[in-house]
């Protein structure tokens, strides 16, 4: 039952190749997000979705598409990996209410190394 | 520029001890500041949300304040034990946005 899952856990591949995580919330949340956590646990969130639609996308490269098909759903599709992309990536969500803002659910996280 | 900036980077303490984390913001406008818990190997977890009107809020042996004038926060961790060892993530609300500190490794020993 968990609330906010991720798969895969663990990825590792080479360089040039395209890759996809999945993240899947079961909270109803209306609002979901993936940070990038570098080898400096710095948390930088790079896109969030709100009721599919994109609503920040911050400042990373077009090799990077995320694609929202439901509300539950938010898959990060990456192309041509560089070494750069390797890093953790987590997937959060979070029920956003005009009069209180409400904390974000986040996944365990997908450790991604490229080679 | 919002930033969000704690100290120290890293602790280690003995079981049983207090520590105090520290978080000092330049994000405007300000909406909220919220401590996350976040284990090796999984997400970050809330602990507690701070308001502009709260200075204190307490959860079990976490106590956070704030202060909006000076824009600093602190999170107390009473009676440390073993599990509490983990990256404490400071974390404050724009209007929009969620701007995240670096965190503080807190490795608590037996």
């Amino acid at each position: 039952d968990t609330a906010v899952s991720q798969t895969p856990k663990y990825l590792v591949t080479q360089m040039g190749n395209d890759k996809s995580i999945k993240c899947e919330q079961n909270l109803g949340h209306d609002t979901m997000y993936w940070y990038k956590q570098d080898s400096k646990k710095f948390l930088k969130i790079m896109f969030s979705y709100n009721n599919k639609e994109l609503i920040i996308n911050e400042t990373v490269p077009n090799r990077f598409s995320p694609k929202s098909p439901d509300k539950a759903h938010l898959n990060l599709h990456i192309n041509s990996l560089e070494l750069g992309d390797s890093a953790v990536y987590f997937c959060a969500s979070s029920q956003d209410k005009t009069n209180r803002i409400p904390p974000l659910h986040f996944g365990n996280g997908t450790r991604l190394t490229v080679t | 520029k919002n930033q969000v900036e704690q100290s120290p980077q890293s602790l280690i303490i003995l079981e049983g001890k207090n520590c105090t984390l520290q978080c000092n913001y330049t994000v405007s406008p300000f909406s909220n500041l919220r401590w996350y818990k976040q284990d090796t190997g999984r997400g970050p977890v809330s602990l507690t949300i701070m308001t502009f009107s709260e200075n204190t809020k307490s959860n079990g042996r976490y106590t956070a304040t704030l202060d909006a004038d000076t824009k600093q926060s602190s999170l107390h961790i009473t009676a440390s034990q073993l599990s509490d060892s983990a990256s404490y993530i400071c974390v404050v609300r724009g209007t929009y946005k969620y701007i995240f500190g670096t965190g503080t490794r807190l490795k608590v020993l037996a």
